[in-house]
């Protein structure tokens, strides 16, 4: 069964600064997704980012940018230029390629922004 | 377009009542999903299903929760016999079809509380 594991509960970093959240997953599989979320106070899941394991280049939206090692099964997170409205859980999640569609997520880390 | 709506977004009951929660997709999209948050945990895949049709229920409790997605109306998710350890926020989330690459859109959730 796939996994995935978010080892940081909590962050913090100063605003304008950057920061790195981890996330490591196991699969068996060759094609898959994975992927970023961003869950404010409201709680509304908010799509970040997205990266294809068939795609060596690393996947990039403006400041939010990640760093995917597939044979350590490794898919960071980084946000350069902290802002206040960072502030809120990330969920790193998976999804096989193909077939069944359902989302697997980490446990979150919760990120706070220093002003 | 509007997005995923889901409602009640707050639902109260008391231990043994039953829990109907509902689902209105994007419009165009036929496949919906539903995932539960536990407070301070990731989300969890629950059911995956299509019109008409449940596509993969396998992380759907055994006893007590059932969904449904007709062709005229919205997903609903029902629990019945409500106990404590139900208390979380539930999440809908849709798709325009399965194929190479299509993105989960969240509704904004419903928070169930069993007293």
């Amino acid at each position: 069964a796939q996994t995935v594991t978010q080892s940081q509960p909590e962050m913090s970093v100063q605003e304008a600064e950057t920061v790195t959240l981890s996330c490591t997953y196991d699969t068996s599989e060759s094609d898959y997704y994975l992927f970023w979320y961003k869950q404010p106070p409201s709680r509304q899941m908010i799509l970040v980012i997205r990266q294809e394991a068939y795609k060596q280049q690393n996947a990039t939206e403006n400041r939010f940018s990640v760093n995917f090692q597939k044979a350590a099964k490794s898919f960071s997170l980084k946000i350069s230029d902290s802002q206040l409205g960072d502030a809120a859980m990330y969920f790193c999640a998976y999804r096989i390629f193909q077939g069944a569609q359902k989302l697997v997520f980490g446990q979150g880390t919760r990120l706070t922004i220093n002003p | 377009n509007a997005g995923v709506m889901q409602n009640p977004r707050h639902l109260v009951r008391r231990r043994g009542q039953e829990a109907r929660l509902r689902c209105s997709p994007m419009k165009g999209h036929s496949h919906v999903y539903w995932y539960r948050q536990l407070p301070e945990e990731g989300l969890k895949f629950m059911v995956y299903l299509q019109k008409e049709n449940i596509i993969d229920e396998s992380g759907m409790p055994k006893e007590r929760f059932s969904a449904e997605f007709p062709k005229e109306g919205p997903s609903i998710l029902r629990i019945q016999q409500v106990v404590r350890g139900d208390s979380a926020a539930y999440f809908c989330a849709s798709s325009p079809a399965s194929g190479i690459y299509n993105e989960q859109f969240f509704g904004p959730g419903t928070r169930l509380t069993v007293l």
